[in-house]
């Protein structure tokens, strides 16, 4: 079974600060990679996602891809008590029309 | 907007009752997920399907089947729940291609 690995934090960075979230996965044909925002009681909803090797950037994040090394990550930039949540890396695997997704990792901004 | 709704928001069944979860899609989309989410576990598929009566099994489908009379909805069947069946259920559509999931609201299923 294909599988992505995300540290469970809590990762706590102070207000203002940058927040790095990592995730590596087991599938090197592994197509397209998604981070999810998850509240409290809430549903996953998306950050935004990544094709092609690099950076990717909107407003405050930036996602990193690196599919020589299998590890794609998500920084946060001025990181806001808004952004305290869990944030769920997800993987479209080859030939497969649903997402892995990881465990997540809980962000905590302290103010 | 994308919009994805759920049945019901909170369920408490006793064990060996048949439960129904519902999940209805307003876009159109071709494919429709079922995942539950554990704590540490993240979510995982139970079910998905690609068309009308059309469905394929996921990474944990044992002791769940579903139903895709139409194409706008989508439906988990629990046949005889478990307390091990106690989860967030959490339904999902997408187009046909690639691109994201789109959520619904969740349904926190306890099994007693």
């Amino acid at each position: 079974q294909k599988e992505v690995e995300q540290n469970s934090g809590p990762l706590s960075v102070p207000e203002g600060a940058i927040a790095s979230l990592n995730c590596t996965y087991s599938d090197r044909g592994s197509q397209s990679f998604f981070w999810y925002r998850q509240y409290s009681g809430k549903s996953p909803e998306l950050i935004m996602f990544i094709y092609s090797n690099g950076d990717k950037e909107d407003g405050r994040f930036t996602a990193q891809l690196n599919k020589a090394s299998q590890y794609v990550s998500l920084l946060i930039r001025d990181s806001q008590p808004s952004d305290s949540a869990t944030y769920l890396c997800a993987v479209r695997d080859t030939g497969r029309r649903a997402l892995t997704f990881g465990s997540g990792t809980r962000l905590q901004v302290q103010p | 907007d994308v919009k994805v709704t759920q049945s019901s928001r909170y369920l408490v069944k006793r064990t060996g009752e048949k439960v129904f979860l519902e999940c209805v899609q307003d876009m159109d989309h071709e494919n429709m997920f079922w995942y539950r989410q554990d704590p540490g576990l993240g979510l995982r598929l139970i079910y998905f399907s690609y068309d009308v009566k059309m469905k394929e099994k996921g990474d944990i489908p044992e002791g769940y089947s579903v139903s895709r009379e139409k194409k706008e909805r989508f439906s988990l069947i629990l046949e005889s729940a478990s307390t091990n069946q106690t989860s967030m259920y959490l339904c999902a559509s997408h187009p046909s291609g690639i691109g994201e999931l789109f959520f619904g609201e969740g349904s926190r299923l306890t099994v007693l």
